[in-house]
Order: structure tokens, then C-alpha cells, then sequence
């Protein structure tokens, strides 16, 4: 009954190659995050979207590409895929955007370690 | 966008013992949330806190937003609560969180 999930939890891939990774969520969220950590353990927004529409995009290569089908799944394409690119992404949801209570508390998929070789 | 800085960065217990961590603010925050990154990675909610006191078992946290700083309480720390902990604030622009550096805790039994 998991309330955000990304697949697949690893990725191990070769440079120049394209690939995506797949999230979803069925806590009825209008706002989902992905986000980036590096290998400092560093996280941070890679792109925000609410009810389907790109409401962030922070400063990310166009190698970067994140598609929103509906409001439960936000996948995230990567294409050319370069050896920066390795680090853990992960999925995040919530009621968001300047809602002030518990709603818009946020909610994040197990990770996915992308290594790039 | 605001900044979080987290303190200490590190912080080696022996099990039993108590242990505080910081998150200050630059500016004001409208959400303020407590994480735990579990050794396999997992990012586990510990707390939803933008303001007063919340207890949950062995752990509880305080925000104070006027002075725009907020603590998490760990009492007597086991091997498990082990991991880096995290806090995140979002903007009053809202639309995303900004998280800090991150605490590393190790808790030896």
C-alpha cells in the first residue's frame, strides 16, 4: 500500500544512453517533486509540477525531460545520459503550493540510484 | 530562496544517550518538515512542524517560527535512529522544500 512509488529502484546504465524513471502516487496529491541527491547526501528540486503543469524547473539540463500523464504520476526522462548524472532521485508528493497545514506535508518514494558507467 | 543550516553536521552516541539538532531558517517558512534517512535510504517523515512542540515516542521536535529556527529531541538513542536527519522548510512562495545539509547521526551500542 505504498503511498509514492518510483520504479526502478536501481539503474545502472552507460553513458549516451537514454532512460526514464517512473513515479506514482495514490495519496490524491495535486503536487509532485523530484528531487536530486548527490553524493554529498545534498538534496535538492529538480522540477515541480501541480494538477500536471511544470510549475518549477530548477535551472536542470534539457537532457532532463519530466512528464506529467495525470496528476498521480510524474515520470522523469533523462536523455544522453552523462557520469554527473549518477546520484539518487526521488519522487515526492504533496497537497502543496502555499497550503498552509498538514496537507501540505510531503511525502517521498523509496529513491532511485541511477549509476552511470 | 532561503537557506537551512542544519547543526551538527555530525554527532557518535552511545545507545541510551540524548541528543539535540538544529535547523535555522533565513526566512520565514510556511512548512517545516523533520526527515530520517534510513541506512538504506529510505527518507522516513519524522515530523510535520511549521510551528509549537510534537512529541512521538522517544523523538520530539519544536519550531519556533518567529526566530525561524526548529530542534529535534532524540531520547535515549538506540542503534537503529541511526542515519542522517534531515529538515526541509518551504519558501512562503511555496511550490517546493529546500532541504538542509543534513545531520549524521551514529549511534554505537
Amino acid at each position: 500500500d505504498t503511498a509514492v512509488s518510483q520504479t526502478p529502484k536501481y539503474l545502472v546504465t552507460q553513458m549516451g544512453n537514454d532512460k526514464s524513471i517512473k513515479c506514482e502516487q495514490n495519496l490524491g496529491h495535486d503536487t509532485m517533486y523530484w528531487y536530486k541527491q548527490d553524493s554529498k547526501k545534498f538534496l535538492k528540486i529538480m522540477f515541480s509540477y501541480n494538477n500536471k503543469e511544470l510549475i518549477i524547473n530548477e535551472t536542470v539540463p534539457n537532457r532532463f525531460s519530466p512528464k506529467s500523464p495525470d496528476k498521480a504520476h510524474l515520470n522523469l526522462h533523462i536523455n544522453s545520459l552523462e557520469l554527473g548524472d549518477s546520484a539518487v532521485y526521488f519522487c515526492a508528493s504533496s497537497q502543496g503550493l502555499v497550503v498552509v497545514d498538514s496537507r501540505a506535508e510531503a511525502f517521498f518514494g523509496q529513491g532511485t540510484r541511477l549509476t552511470v558507467v | 530562496g532561503i537557506q537551512v543550516e542544519q547543526s551538527p553536521p555530525d554527532l557518535i552516541l552511545q545507545e541510551g544517550a540524548n541528543s539535540t539538532l538544529r535547523c535555522n531558517f533565513s526566512d520565514s517558512v510556511n512548512n517545516l518538515q523533520w526527515f530520517h534517512q534510513n541506512p538504506w535510504g529510505q527518507l522516513i517523515n519524522l515530523f510535520y512542524i511549521p510551528s509549537g512542540t510534537k512529541q512521538n515516542g522517544r523523538l520530539s521536535a519544536t519550531t519556533v517560527a518567529t526566530e525561524r529556527y526548529s530542534l529535534l529531541y532524540i531520547s535515549s538513542s538506540q542503534t537503529t535512529d541511526s542515519g542522517v536527519y534531515f529538515c526541509a522548510g518551504e519558501e512562503t512562495s511555496g511550490s517546493r522544500l529546500t532541504f538542509g545539509e543534513g545531520t549524521q547521526l551514529t549511534v554505537n551500542p
